[in-house]
């Protein structure tokens, strides 16, 4: 079946410090993908998505690129900063006739100052 | 902010109580979702409503008991609910479900905060 697997937490950075976590897939046909980012005490927000292989998308400085040759939507950011402390999950659209979201377990990150 | 809202934010009860939780959006979408998050781990989907019409259960119990009474609401009615209930409920909507390549993302509410004792 579908599934996405991410990195395990938590990650602890200083602020500026460049981020990747990353996240493998496991689908047939072609999913679309999302990067959620839920910070404390909130609901999930869309952070970016991509839709087909090589798609690049971003938001707010972080970037993921679809590669379906590695199955792979890893997250980055250049220089994160303080509020970017979050929990953050992959997630990826099965289509057909469920279109359901099946995510990844989340990787709490935390930047310090 | 956010374009699901939802209501109410906190909510405590006894296992004999009967309460609702409400979710709203306006932005036109015709499916609904409602998930389950404890803490620590990723949304569980719980129910599916795509133009108003159940589509998906995912062997709920029937403690919980959704109900859609127009496009931009979706209700989830509590009764008899156990300590294990407690948790975080989301709402999210998008703008259809399924269809091949489906590229549509869901759109969360904040989530209605569950404590039962």
């Amino acid at each position: 079946g579908n599934s996405v697997t991410q990195m395990e937490g938590p990650v602890t950075l200083s602020e500026e410090a460049f981020l990747t976590i990353n996240c493998t897939y496991t689908a047939t046909g072609y999913p679309s993908l999302f990067w959620y980012v839920q910070y404390p005490g909130e609901g999930l927000q869309l952070l970016l998505k991509a839709t087909k292989a090589d798609d690049k998308g971003s938001n707010k400085g972080f970037e993921a690129t679809y590669r379906k040759e590695t199955t792979s939507f890893h997250l980055e950011k250049g220089s994160v900063q303080v509020s970017d402390s979050a929990v953050y999950f992959c997630a990826l659209s099965s289509g057909g006739s469920q279109g359901n979201l099946i995510f990844g377990k989340g990787t709490k990150l935390s930047v310090k100052p | 902010d956010t374009e699901v809202t939802q209501t109410p934010k906190h909510l405590v009860m006894g296992m004999t109580n009967k309460k609702s939780l409400k979710c709203e959006q306006h932005m036109g979408h015709r499916a609904m979702y409602w998930y389950k998050q404890k803490a620590k781990k990723p949304p569980e989907l719980m129910f599916v409503y795509s133009y108003e019409k159940l589509s998906i259960n995912e062997s709920v119990p029937s403690r919980f008991s959704p109900e859609c009474p127009n496009s931009s609401l979706l209700n989830l009615h509590l009764h008899a609910l156990q300590p294990e209930d407690s948790a975080l409920y989301l709402c999210a909507s998008s703008q259809d479900r399924g269809g091949v390549g489906n590229n549509q993302p869901q759109h969360f509410g904040d989530g209605t905060r569950l404590s039962i004792l």
